[in-house]
């Protein structure tokens, strides 16, 4: 199947930092890139919607000021949590969809994720 | 009403059992089904894909009921590492005309020797 990397693989940051999160996708180009936050115990959400060259859609209750998302190319998307708090420590993971025969019959990749700690 | 609904779980079975988890989705406008597979702290992988007509996949078959909005999978003489969580996804399309996956919480699977 398709590669989807994810960088940094974890990280720790001090409250009031800004993280950014690069997903690629390493052997296709990717019309569409998605963005999950999951907690402990949790289902992924989805958080945005992110397609090459335009605005991301977020998901309700996702505020993009705070989860800025770059889509600059169709093997390039980024996250950045800025002004992290403890509470956005989670598990962000990236998916990056190619398309097949129809609009719906679609599938996704993931990347590996990333692990963020807020102390 | 959660969008994809699954039992949590966790079920322990032994080796060898067969075990069957359900999933309910909401929208009937939904277009395709996946069955992912997540191990503790890693990314979800493709399981299967669910037709309407049934699939099987080895010791794997899921089913699709449309009418019900009904989706399951069978895991037939279960392996210590089929341990994981199964999550049930649905692609829909949102509001901005993207197909998305929506996922259930997830049934976590424990097989014991």
């Amino acid at each position: 199947g398709a590669v989807v990397s994810q960088h940094p693989s974890r990280v720790i940051c001090k409250s009031g930092t800004s993280v950014k999160i690069e997903c690629r996708s390493l052997d296709f180009q990717a019309t569409t890139m998605f963005w999950y936050r999951q907690f402990p115990k949790q289902s992924l959400m989805l958080m945005a919607t992110s397609n090459e060259g335009s605005k991301a859609t977020y998901e309700q209750g996702v505020e993009k000021d705070k989860f800025l998302i770059n889509h600059a190319s169709l093997t390039l998307s980024t996250l950045t949590v800025t002004s992290a708090h403890p509470e956005d420590s989670s598990f962000y993971i990236c998916s990056a969809r190619v398309r097949l025969a129809s609009p719906a019959d679609v599938e996704q990749f993931f990347g590996p994720g990333t692990r963020l700690t807020v102390l | 009403r959660k969008e994809v609904e699954q039992d949590p779980g966790p079920f322990n079975v032994p080796e060898g059992a067969t075990v069957a988890f359900n999933c309910t989705y909401s929208n009937s406008a939904s277009q395709s089904f996946f069955w992912y597979r997540q191990d503790c702290r890693k990314e979800p992988k493709l399981l299967m894909s669910v037709y309407s007509s049934g699939n099987e996949d080895g010791r794997f078959t899921a089913q699709l009921n449309r009418a019900s909005q009904y989706i399951s999978l069978l895991i037939r003489d279960s392996k210590l590492s089929d341990s994981a969580t199964y999550l049930c996804v649905v692609n829909i399309r949102g509001t901005s005309g993207t197909y998305k996956y929506i996922f259930g919480t997830g049934t976590r699977l424990k097989v014991l020797a």
